[in-house]
């Protein structure tokens, strides 16, 4: 059963320095990989999707997956404070998979002035 | 073009209670997921429907929760009896229907039981 943890659980940075979100999954055959960010009391948005090893950059996004270490980084440069959000990473096995996309529990990040 | 709609925004509800969350889809939308979400758990799969098909269940969900599409605009999600562990934010998402497609997510249904 995959499973999906990210790390830290909580992150502060000073608006406008770079922050980086950990996610590791379990299940090498993952295929398709997705960050979200949820503001409190919203819904989830996705940010960035990437389904191949490398880099995918969306504005100020960029994910990083290496499928051989079993991680999907979240970068964001020059975060502002509307950036405090909570924010997810959901893996999938689209391939020969069960349709199931699991999430982490999540990285809450705080931007301050 | 819509996104995908919930209601109410908040419940609260008696222990014993049924409660019924609503949920529409994005137009066009063949795949339909609701999610649990705790702070403890995380985001929880609670159903997925494809066409208006039960897909999955969700396991350990089955006993008190019944999720139904009757038609491919609007689906339901019933809880019945509540207890104060159903607590919890219940977030509806649609997506196309290919399974690389992204998630479209409803703001939640915050649901409080006393």
């Amino acid at each position: 059963q995959q499973k999906v943890q990210q790390s830290p659980e909580s992150l502060t940075v000073s608006e406008g320095a770079m922050a980086s979100l950990n996610c590791t999954f379990s299940d090498r055959s993952s295929d398709n990989f997705r960050w979200y960010r949820q503001h409190s009391g919203k819904g989830l948005e996705v940010l960035v999707s990437i389904f191949s090893d490398g880099e995918k950059e969306e504005g100020s996004f960029t994910a990083h997956l290496n499928r051989a270490s079993l991680h999907v980084f979240l970068h964001i440069r020059e975060p502002q404070p509307s950036d405090s959000a909570l924010y997810l990473c959901a893996v999938n096995r689209a391939t020969g998979g069960n349709n199931k996309l699991t999430f982490g529990q999540g990285t809450v990040l705080s931007v301050i002035p | 073009d819509a996104g995908v709609t919930q209601t109410p925004r908040h419940e609260v509800a008696e222990k014993g209670q049924t409660i019924i969350l609503k949920c529409e889809p994005v137009s066009g939308h063949n795949d339909l997921f609701w999610y649990r979400q705790t702070k403890i758990q995380g985001l929880e799969l609670l159903s997925y429907f494809r066409s208006k098909s039960l897909m999955e269940d969700g396991g350990a969900f089955k006993d008190r929760f019944k999720a139904e599409m009757l038609n491919s605009s609007f689906s339901t999600l019933k809880i019945q009896p509540t207890e104060p562990k159903d607590s919890a934010v219940y977030l509806c998402a649609s997506r196309l229907g290919e399974v690389t497609g992204q998630l479209y997510f409803g703001e939640g249904s915050k649901l409080t039981v006393l």
